[in-house]
């Protein structure tokens, strides 16, 4: 079956534009996550589902950062009045398993590359 | 605080010479640690976990917890062993926290 997929592939904004980055997980996973990696560093944890509910934002730099999934599938990442520092690219990755179970793989989309001009 | 460090960002190596990553982590507990690795313009993904303990493309990392290190190694590294590895961690929760990667050159 189909991966996790992410779209766009490429957004370029100007600072203080909002943009929405969109992540379908693979049909069934419970867990959907957020990871932001910034030019030669590793993904940095954002924020994490578990079906509709948003368990853990620790990880979102400020409140221009939100994440939603309200049916439980499709996740969105919006970042409001975007600035230079948000360029980055932004990983979605989706996983079987509930935040209690055993850990279980996490399965990476191809990512958001972003650019705030 | 968990925390993953990877000190090689370059590591060039011949093709049928052995290749080791350095991986080192901070925890207060018992991790899972992980590799995982990105091919040229393709996605990240799992390349082994230290708790199933099995050999993945040749690779093969033992986790350390005297000296808190999960190096990955390959006695005879090939050209398609070229890519970017990362170390990551998870504290059994759902969190990973990777370290900063190694990209692995493998020349003819």
């Amino acid at each position: 079956g189909a991966g996790v997929s992410q779209s766009p592939r490429y957004k370029v904004a100007k600072r203080g534009q909002d943009v929405a980055l969109r992540c379908d997980p693979i049909s069934g996973h419970v867990s959907l996550f957020w990871y932001q990696q910034a030019l030669g560093q590793g993904p940095e944890f954002l924020t994490y589902f578990q079906n509709e509910a948003q368990l853990d934002k620790s990880g979102l730099p400020s409140d221009r950062f939100f994440a939603e999934r309200p049916e439980g599938s499709v996740s969105t990442l919006k970042i409001q009045r975007t600035q230079q520092e948000d360029s980055a690219v932004y990983l979605c990755a989706s996983s079987s398993s509930g935040a209690s179970e055993y850990y279980n793989e996490q399965f990476f989309g191809p990512g958001t590359r972003l650019t705030v001009l | 605080a968990q925390r993953v460090t990877q000190p090689e960002k370059l590591l060039s190596v011949f093709k049928g010479a052995p290749v080791e990553l350095k991986c080192n982590y901070s925890y207060s507990g018992s991790p899972e640690l992980f590799w995982y690795v990105q091919y040229s313009r393709q996605r990240l993904q799992l390349l082994l976990r230290h708790i199933s303990r099995e050999s993945i493309k040749g690779f093969t990392a033992d986790l350390n917890k005297g000296e808190t290190s999960f190096h990955l190694k390959k006695p005879f590294a090939q050209e398609e062993d070229s890519a970017m590895y990362y170390c990551a961690l998870s504290g059994h929760d759902y969190k990973l926290s990777f370290g900063a990667g190694t990209t692995v050159t493998v020349r003819a």
